[in-house]
């Protein structure tokens, strides 16, 4: 398996910009988060989806952000209009319901954005 | 409500020697225990999970964990450290006893001298 896809690697936008953010989870995986990682605030979920549906976005730090899962294959984070604040290592991660070997979370390679 | 504390933020040991990292965990309910390791520019991989089976722990390269209730501890060790091991290493707990939303430790980072 490919693992969890994130894009792009890096993103450098200006504030004010929009910045989208995308995920493909591991296939057969019925649930997908999007976690936050700074130096400051460590790693913070900031949403999760099960079957496509959001089930607690409570991590979302304002209305700014936004996460949608349109199919079971494919999420987005979107983050308009962006901040310097915002700059941050952005990780999607997957797993499968239950408690078996794939269980546990598997993380994507992350999206390093900064905003200047 | 849940919380990780990693003791240590850097450790520091020689090729060959014992690898030792720290993790409290504070719940409410039996816990679910992960340690998830970091390389430079990558996600997150399991190296290991409790989930109230055995409280010894084995993961993938070698290392190990044992859950001790009592001392509300969760360490991760290693017999014999590698090169390869250097990276950071985060605890993590399972809010409400599950997978789903885990609390994260603020990481341990590890460097391994030869």
């Amino acid at each position: 398996d490919a693992g969890v896809i994130q894009s792009p690697r890096h993103e450098v936008t200006e504030m004010g910009q929009e910045v989208t953010l995308r995920c493909k989870p591991i296939s057969g995986h019925d649930y997908l988060f999007w976690y936050r990682q700074t130096m400051m605030r460590g790693l913070e979920l900031l949403i999760y989806f099960n079957n496509n549906v959001p089930i607690d976005d409570s991590g979302m730090p304002e209305d700014r952000f936004s996460a949608k899962m349109p199919n079971a294959s494919f999420s987005t984070l979107k983050i308009q209009p962006s901040e310097p604040r915002d700059s941050a290592v952005y990780f999607c991660a997957s797993r499968q319901s239950g408690t078996g070997d794939n269980s546990p979370l598997h993380f994507g390679n992350g999206t390093r954005l900064t905003v200047t | 409500a849940q919380s990780v504390t990693q003791l240590g933020s850097h450790v520091s040991v020689s090729e060959g020697a014992l690898v030792l990292l720290r993790c409290n965990y504070s719940s409410s309910v039996p816990p679910y225990l992960f340690w998830y390791v970091q390389y430079p520019n990558q996600g997150l991989q399991l190296l290991l999970k409790y989930t109230s089976a055995a409280t010894l722990v084995k993961g993938i390269n070698g290392f190990e964990a044992e859950f001790k209730k009592s001392e509300t501890s969760f360490h991760l060790t290693k017999p014999s450290a590698h090169m390869s091991d250097a990276a950071e290493y985060f605890c993590a707990v399972g809010r409400g006893g599950g997978y789903n939303k885990l609390i994260f430790g603020a990481g341990t980072r590890l460097a391994v001298h030869p």
